[in-house]
């Protein structure tokens, strides 16, 4: 069964750091590519940044570009996403998930149940 | 960046309703359009990949179709379970925008 745990998430003061983690079980994870995505609360979904397999590629949402970075393990099975220079607005639920290809079509096809990051003084 | 606006944003609709979902861009996406449903305080589920493709084990009144910049999710007749909020995606180029949800609720 494809399980995506994510941890590490808490309250932190602007400006603070914060690494996320994303436990990987029931699948190669060294074969697909990974994603981060957040909601803030009541709010809708937004895609923060992605990592090839073999971790030699990146992309970031410009609202986060430059303070935070993904990274990966895949001798551990980890996804990784740390968060520099935190602000109010990254306040919101992270969710790690998997993003499947079929048929040229991709697809984000498993999710974590997420992890809470609140920045706030 | 993509653009994705989903309308409506809000919904209300009864038991056995049809219910339709339009989802629109800013550019065109080919067919690299995915849907989920969310239900509160939970992650996203897929629900429609590829445009019109069915993900495994969701039940068939849900439907997706169209290609290039207009998207639109059915279901053919409501459920109590299908009460959430719906989420297209595109996957046509960074970022993987979303739009901006629909919620569907009881009337």
């Amino acid at each position: 069964e494809v399980q995506l745990v994510e941890s590490g998430g808490g309250l932190v003061q602007p400006g603070g750091s914060l690494r996320l983690s994303c436990a990987a079980s029931g699948f190669t994870f060294s074969n697909y590519w990974m994603h981060w995505v957040r909601q803030a609360p009541g709010r809708g979904l937004v895609w923060v940044s992605r990592i090839h397999n073999d971790g030699s590629t990146t992309s970031y949402a410009d609202s986060v570009k430059g303070r935070f970075t993904i990274s990966r393990d895949n001798a551990k099975n980890t996804l990784f996403l740390q968060m520099n220079s935190l602000r109010a607005e990254d306040t919101a639920v992270y969710y790690c998930a998997r993003r499947y290809c079929s048929d040229g079509s991709c697809y984000l096809d498993y999710w974590g149940q997420g992890t809470l990051v609140t920045a706030s003084s | 960046d993509i653009q994705l606006t989903q309308s409506p944003s809000f919904l209300s609709a009864s038991i056995g309703d049809r219910v339709t979902i339009t989802c629109r861009a800013s550019q065109g996406t080919s067919s690299s359009l995915a849907w989920y449903q969310q239900k509160p305080g939970k992650a996203p589920k897929l629900l429609i990949y590829g445009a019109s493709t069915l993900q495994s084990g969701v039940p068939s009144r849900f439907s997706g179709s169209g290609s290039g910049t207009e998207f639109t999710l059915t279901i053919s007749s409501l459920q109590p379970e299908d009460f959430a909020t719906y989420y297209c995606q595109q996957f046509n180029g960074y970022p993987y925008t979303f739009g901006q949800g629909t919620k569907v609720e009881i009337k």
